[in-house]
This record gives structure tokens, sequence and C-alpha cells, in this order.
């Protein structure tokens, strides 16, 4: 069955700190891989995507997540944070079999404490 | 650009009643899902439109729940009658298709059943 784990519910961190949020998946036949943020009160918003090519993706704030096939993880991971990294934080996936649907994992919560 | 628009962005009814939840995609977009969450779950597929056709609804928990494509443009979710278990936060996205993944997600509707 298709199915996506993030492991840690919350992650409290300090300022300034790195932070690694992991995301682990079933299978990695073709897949398509995503990061979605949702800060307080708001929407979903994409932070990155992983379809082809490297394997390092990265965002415009900092974040970056690596495509790990063998594994089939995508961890995400931002060597320094800041208090307005504090939302929850949604990992994703397209398996290529299916038409359009993503497969979300139960979210981590990231609180960043100054 | 609009994004997607999804109202009302809360709903507080009764056991029995009926809701629609109403999803105004990103103009163009000929994908668009709808989605829920649960507290304290994750995010779960509920249903793809491709234009005013329904592609894959395997994730709609029963007949309680219809979901319409108008002419393709708006989508709306009716949920008749209510059950306590229904709610939840009732995200709405839509893409513009090809291989670019670039889904676009609503702030969603948040469904409180008292």
């Amino acid at each position: 069955a298709q199915s996506v784990t993030q492991l840690d519910s919350q992650v409290p961190v300090f300022e300034e700190a790195p932070v690694e949020l992991r995301c682990n998946y079933s299978s990695s036949v073709s897949v398509y891989l995503f990061w979605y943020v949702q800060y307080p009160n708001q929407g979903l918003q994409l932070l990155l995507k992983y379809l082809s090519g490297s394997t390092l993706v990265e965002s415009i704030n900092g974040f970056e997540a690596e495509f790990n096939k063998s594994q089939t993880s995508f961890h995400l991971r931002k060597p320094s944070v800041h208090i307005s990294d504090t939302a929850e934080y949604f990992c994703a996936v397209k398996w290529s079999s299916n038409t359009g649907k993503l497969i979300f994992g139960q979210g981590t919560t990231l609180q960043v404490k100054p | 650009e609009a994004g997607v628009t999804q109202f009302p962005s809360h709903s507080v009814i009764e056991k029995g009643q009926t809701v629609t939840l109403r999803c105004d995609p990103i103009s163009g977009h000929d994908n668009l899902y709808w989605y829920r969450r649960v507290m304290g779950k994750e995010i779960k597929f509920l249903l793809h439109f491709v234009k005013e056709s329904k592609q894959d609804e395997s994730g709609m928990p029963n007949n309680r729940f219809l979901a319409e494509r108008t002419g393709g443009t708006y989508s709306t979710l009716k949920v008749q009658p209510a059950e306590l278990e229904d709610s939840g936060v009732y995200f709405c996205a839509s893409s513009q298709g090809g291989r670019s993944y670039g889904y676009t997600f609503g702030s969603g509707t948040r469904l409180t059943v008292v």
C-alpha cells in the first residue's frame, strides 16, 4: 500500500539551530516528492519539490531536501532556523501510477524557540 | 494571478444538517482536487476532477458526500446529512496538468459538526 510516514509529530528547536524533519515513503518506484508548509491560520504552501534530476532540491528560504531512492526518504533540512519558520510541515508523494492525487504524511509541527 | 479560493472559511452546523463547500480554482487549471484533514490525522485525498469529469473519487468516504464541478470551473462539495465524524478541514487544490505537478492549495474550510 502507498503510504508516507513522518515519524516526528513535533520538533522543538532553538532559534539558529539546525533542524531535520524526516519523511519516508513506502516505495520509490516512479515517485514525485513534495514538502508543503502551513503557517498558523493559513493554507498549504509548496516549499519545494523533487520531480527529476538532481536529488538535492532547495527552497528560496533556506530549506533543502534530498531524494534518497535506496532509503525511500525525502528528509527536509535547514542549517539555521528562525522564529518565523514555526509552522506545520507536510511531506507528500505522488506515485506515477496515481492520476494526480498526493499521499500525505501526518505532518510535523516545527516549534522554534527564542 | 488569483489563487485557489475556498468558502466559507469556517462552518459550524448541527448533526443532520446539510453543508456545501465551494472551491474556485486558478483560472485555466483543468485539475481540481479535494482533500480532508480530520483533527490529528493526515491530509487525505477525496477526489480529483479533470475539467467537469470525475477522474478519481476513490477517497470519498460514503454517499453522504457529493462533489460537482459544473462547466469545469468551480466545484462544490456537499455533505448531506452531516455527521460528527465529518468535522475537519477541507482543502481544495488545482493544477494545470502536464508534468509540472504545480498543485496550488486553498486556505481550507474548517467544518465543525456539533
